[in-house]
């Protein structure tokens, strides 16, 4: 199975800020790799797929990059909005294993 | 539009069995793998295992391998999860949701069903 490894675990940051989250697969995943944000009680929604691609409807401080192994989710301006977990997730095989998730948190 | 309506929550005892149906709608059901994702209580997101409703073929998570039984009917749009021998360590939200992929490649998960919430207790 590909192990996926998010860091930093929770981070704590304010309105404007730029946040960075990494995530690490155990192998190569080419660019296989999805973003999701998870509002409280609610269901993930997608973020970025395929590494950078922004879903339709997404707000465009948010951005992906990377490939092979190592990428990241970048928030370039932090909304109020934006505090959640974050979680990645690798689609080159099955199982779909997620990363353990990202909280970000207000400072 | 697309919808997946998942079926209530329930309580069960440890050892006994839970079946969540996951019933679709807006699009063609079997056109798009369907994935079971549960998340305990202040956890992360866990991959069970999909099911592909056009053949009725399923990938499980090893973790879930002869406790977990994937099923569809294509003739109400519906898909299933069972679990049996529950334990306390089961007491989850079970998310069904649907994958996409783009040009037949880069597999996504598009929509979401609400969640059912499986307790277990005794």
């Amino acid at each position: 199975d590909i192990q996926m490894t998010q860091s930093p675990s929770s981070l704590s940051a304010s309105v404007g800020d730029r946040v960075i989250i990494t995530c690490r697969a155990s192998q190569n995943i080419t660019n296989y790799l999805n973003w999701y944000q998870q509002k409280p009680g609610k269901a993930p929604k997608i973020l970025i797929y395929a590494a950078s691609s922004l879903q339709s409807g997404v707000p465009s401080r948010f951005s992906g990059s990377g490939s092979g192994t190592d990428f990241t989710l970048t928030i370039s301006s932090l909304q109020p909005e934006d505090f959640a977990p974050y979680y990645c997730q690798q689609s080159y095989s099955t199982p779909r294993t997620f990363g353990q998730g990202t909280k970000v948190e207000i400072k | 539009q697309v919808q997946l309506v998942q079926s209530g929550a329930e309580v069960k005892k440890p050892g006994a069995s839970v079946k969540v149906s996951c019933k679709a709608s807006g699009y063609t059901f079997t056109g798009y793998y369907l994935h079971w994702v549960r998340q305990a209580p202040g956890q992360g997101l866990e991959w069970m295992g999909r099911i592909n409703p056009n053949s009725g073929g399923t990938n499980y998570a090893q973790k879930f391998q002869g406790r977990v039984t994937m099923t569809r009917d294509t003739s109400i749009s519906t898909a299933y999860m069972e679990l049996s021998r529950l334990r306390s360590d089961d007491t989850a939200v079970y998310y069904c949701a649907r994958e996409r992929e783009i040009h037949d490649q880069w597999p996504f998960i598009d929509y979401w069903g609400q969640g059912t919430l499986v307790t277990v207790s005794s």
